[in-house]
C-alpha cells in the first residue's frame, strides 16, 4: 500500500531558529501533499496543501513566511519552520494523495512532534 | 464551509457492548473517510465511503454513508480493549483536487 515516511519524527529546536520536516511518499507519486497541525488532544488543522511545482496554498491565518513549503519533486513535499517560538510547538502531519488517488485513504506520514524551547 | 461534527466526543464502553460514532456533515462532500489514531501516533485509515448507501466493514468496525442526509456512523461490534483509540471522520472538499476537512474526533476507551 502506499506510504509516506515523515522525519524528524521528533524535534526540540531552540526559540529563533528553523527547523525543516520532510514528507516524502515512497512507492507513489503525489502532486498534491498536505501538512496539518494537531494541538494536544484536538483534531488535525489544515495548514497548507502542498502543490508539485508551484507555489503552496495556505489556509486563511497560516503565515507563509513563517511557515515555508517546497514541494520540488512528485515525492518530497518539506514544511520549513522559520524562526521557531514555544507557540510553533505541536505536531504537524503531512498526508499525500498518490495522483487519482481520491477514492483510497489519504496516506499520512508517521508525524513530527516539534518542541520549542 | 464545509463543517465536519462528530458525536459523541468521548465514549467510554464496556467490552462486548456496541455503539455507534456519527458524523455529520455541512455541505455536500464526494467522499467521506475515517481514521484511526493512537496516542502520540499519526493517523491510519480504517474506511474509505464513495457514494450514498456505501457500507464497508472491517471486524468489529462497520461504516456507513447517507449522503442525503450528510451523515456517516462507524458502528462498534462487542467492543475490544484494542479497539481504544481516537476515531476521526473527514469529508472531502473540492471535489478530486480537493482537501480533508477532519471532525473533532471520538476518544473511545474499553473497558474490561
Amino acid at each position: 500500500g502506499a506510504v509516506v515516511s515523515q522525519h524528524p519524527s521528533r524535534v526540540i529546536c531552540k526559540s529563533g531558529t528553523s527547523v525543516k520536516i520532510e514528507c516524502r511518499s515512497l512507492d507513489f507519486q503525489a502532486t498534491t501533499m498536505f501538512w496539518y497541525r494537531q494541538f494536544p488532544k484536538q483534531s488535525l488543522m489544515l495548514m497548507a496543501t502542498s502543490n508539485e511545482g508551484s507555489k503552496a496554498t495556505y489556509e486563511q491565518g497560516v503565515e507563509k513566511d513563517k511557515f515555508l513549503i517546497n514541494h520540488a519533486s512528485l515525492t518530497l513535499s518539506t514544511l520549513t519552520v522559520t524562526s521557531a517560538h514555544p507557540e510553533d510547538s505541536s505536531f504537524y502531519i503531512c498526508s499525500a494523495r498518490p495522483i487519482g488517488g481520491e477514492n483510497y485513504g489519504y496516506t499520512f506520514g508517521s508525524g513530527t512532534r516539534l518542541t520549542v524551547v | 464551509e464545509l463543517k465536519v461534527e462528530q458525536n459523541p466526543l468521548f465514549l467510554s464502553m464496556q467490552e462486548g457492548k456496541n455503539y455507534t460514532i456519527y458524523c455529520n456533515y455541512s455541505t455536500t462532500s464526494d467522499r467521506l473517510y475515517w481514521y484511526r489514531q493512537d496516542p502520540g501516533k499519526s493517523l491510519e485509515s480504517l474506511f474509505v465511503l464513495l457514494s450514498n448507501g456505501a457500507v464497508k466493514q472491517e471486524g468489529r468496525l462497520m461504516a456507513s454513508l447517507d449522503t442525503k442526509a450528510r451523515l456517516s456512523t462507524l458502528h462498534i461490534t462487542a467492543a475490544v480493549h484494542d479497539l481504544s483509540a481516537t476515531y476521526f471522520c473527514a469529508a472531502l472538499l473540492g471535489g478530486s483536487q480537493g482537501n480533508l476537512i477532519f471532525g473533532k474526533g471520538t476518544k473511545l476507551s474499553v473497558k474490561p
